[in-house]
């Protein structure tokens, strides 16, 4: 099953805003609002930054904000910070109970 | 707080069966609306969804690898196991296993997940 479409890199400088695409099809992104992004440092396991579109877990700051326009998700990160340098991956259920995957962004906070 | 942990060998040879176990801490396996999952991360690549499973018996697989995959889950040792079978060296990856949370049976998200373990599949 194809990926979702997401954007190899992004950057930004430290306190801009930042937005990573995420382009799936009326199957996945645009038929139910579950999607979710992930944070993932070198090294370690994805951290669950966003999930149903726009939820933010306990914990994760409010400079991370999600939104959905039909096919398109969206992740915003305001307030760079350098901490934020990351692969981001969205995600989104796909009838019937299946789960896709972005090819995931390097986010890099210049 | 929920822990997961994952479990097996570090090596597997082309054509044999690759078999991992996760280990849940700090929550019981038969949750209402906890579903487990696996997931895996070639080296230097995206991250692929393999499979959820939840204690009832529904289980949900990935289209490209549902023919070689069976996802089970261990109410009695609190753990969920992923074998995949007839292996080649492009299922070398990092495994995560990961808890979901769904009301409405549409798992999707993950979280939290366990840190990973590189299976390498050669000769």
């Amino acid at each position: 099953q194809s990926a979702l479409t997401q954007p190899a890199s992004v950057s930004g400088s430290p306190g801009q805003s930042i937005t990573i695409s995420c382009t799936g099809t009326s199957s996945d992104v645009g038929g139910y609002n579950y999607v979710s992004w992930y944070q993932q440092h070198p090294g370690k396991a994805p951290k669950l930054m966003i999930y149903d579109v726009s939820g933010r877990p306990s914990g994760i700051s409010n400079r991370f904000s999600g939104s959905k326009s039909g096919n398109t998700a969206s992740l915003i990160i305001s307030g760079l910070q350098a901490e934020d340098e990351a692969d981001y991956y969205c995600s989104s259920y796909r009838r019937t109970n299946t789960v896709i995957f972005g090819g995931g962004t390097k986010l890099t906070v210049l | 707080q929920l822990q997961l942990q994952e479990s097996g060998p570090g090596l597997v040879k082309p054509s044999e069966t690759l078999s991992l176990t996760c280990t849940v801490s700090g929550a019981s396996i038969s949750t209402t609306n906890y579903f487990w999952g696996w997931t895996r991360q070639p080296p230097g690549k995206g991250l692929e969804w393999i499979a959820t499973a939840y204690h009832g018996g529904s289980t949900y697989y990935s289209p490209s690898l549902e023919s070689r995959v069976t996802i089970s889950v261990d109410t009695s040792k609190n753990q969920f196991s992923l074998k995949l079978r007839s292996v080649t060296a492009a299922d070398t990856a990092v495994y995560y296993c990961a808890k979901s949370l769904s009301t409405t049976f549409h798992p999707n998200w993950f979280d939290p997940w366990g840190q990973g373990v590189l299976v390498t599949v050669s000769s």
